[in-house]
């Protein structure tokens, strides 16, 4: 068990640029969430996966976002023509089996747009 | 839908003295309640978590919390704070029967002095 491995760690990017992160989860965990926390906030849910299967998204999740988990193992996050506003850090977290009741949290990439 | 509210975002305390961090839920169903904490640059560590039973619910590092039904409050309280207690404490809710995310609350900095 190595843990949620999540990279990069640190992100700057101009407006307007794509990004794209990576989420390694935990060997054998199927449910892999994506969250996004700002400064002073709690995190925000914003997608997650059943294996390959992504099951819900929030309204958070504008066009511009995009998540992938295409063999149910890593997962991606890409963000399209960045804005300031999604200057945030983004936390991958994963669990075994169907439910919530323990999530094992990656230290999370931390975005800035400028 | 689920709601949390942490009404304290900053809690300074001596070391050695107890604490209480307060946390509130909102739910028109059976729910999960969790208290994560997060130190600084790390992800999310799970402390303990209420899902049925005991209402006392005992977790890692001395904490404890218990679910008070009629007044939807999930305290979290330590009879004798560490300076390394100090970080961000989040108090999170998920519906008993719809485990699929976790809603989280803005946090609690527990800031101790020595």
């Amino acid at each position: 068990d190595t843990g949620v491995s999540q990279d990069p760690r640190h992100k700057i990017t101009k407006r307007g640029q794509n990004v794209t992160f990576r989420c390694d989860p935990i060997s054998e965990h199927n449910r892999l969430y994506w969250y996004r926390q700002t400064l002073g906030q709690g995190p925000e849910f914003l997608t997650y996966f059943q294996n390959e299967a992504q099951l819900e998204k929030s309204r958070l999740l504008s066009d511009r976002f995009s998540a992938e988990r295409p063999k149910g193992s890593f997962s991606t996050l890409e963000i399209q023509r960045t804005e300031q506003g999604d200057s945030a850090m983004y936390l991958c977290a994963s669990s075994l089996g169907t439910g919530t009741e323990k999530l094992f949290f990656g230290s999370g990439t931390q975005l800035s747009v400028l | 839908a689920q709601s949390v509210t942490q009404l304290d975002s900053q809690v300074p305390v001596f070391e050695e003295a107890p604490v209480e961090l307060r946390c509130n839920y909102s739910s028109s169903v059976s729910v999960y309640l969790f208290w994560y904490v997060q130190y600084p640059n790390q992800g999310l560590q799970l402390l303990l978590k209420y899902l049925s039973g005991s209402t006392l619910v005992k977790g890692i590092n001395g904490f404890e919390a218990e679910f008070n039904k009629s007044q939807t409050s999930f305290h979290l309280r330590k009879p004798s704070v560490h300076i390394s207690d100090t970080a961000e404490y989040f108090c999170a809710v998920s519906g008993a029967r719809n485990t699929d995310k976790l809603i989280f609350g803005t946090g609690t900095r527990l800031q101790v002095f020595p």
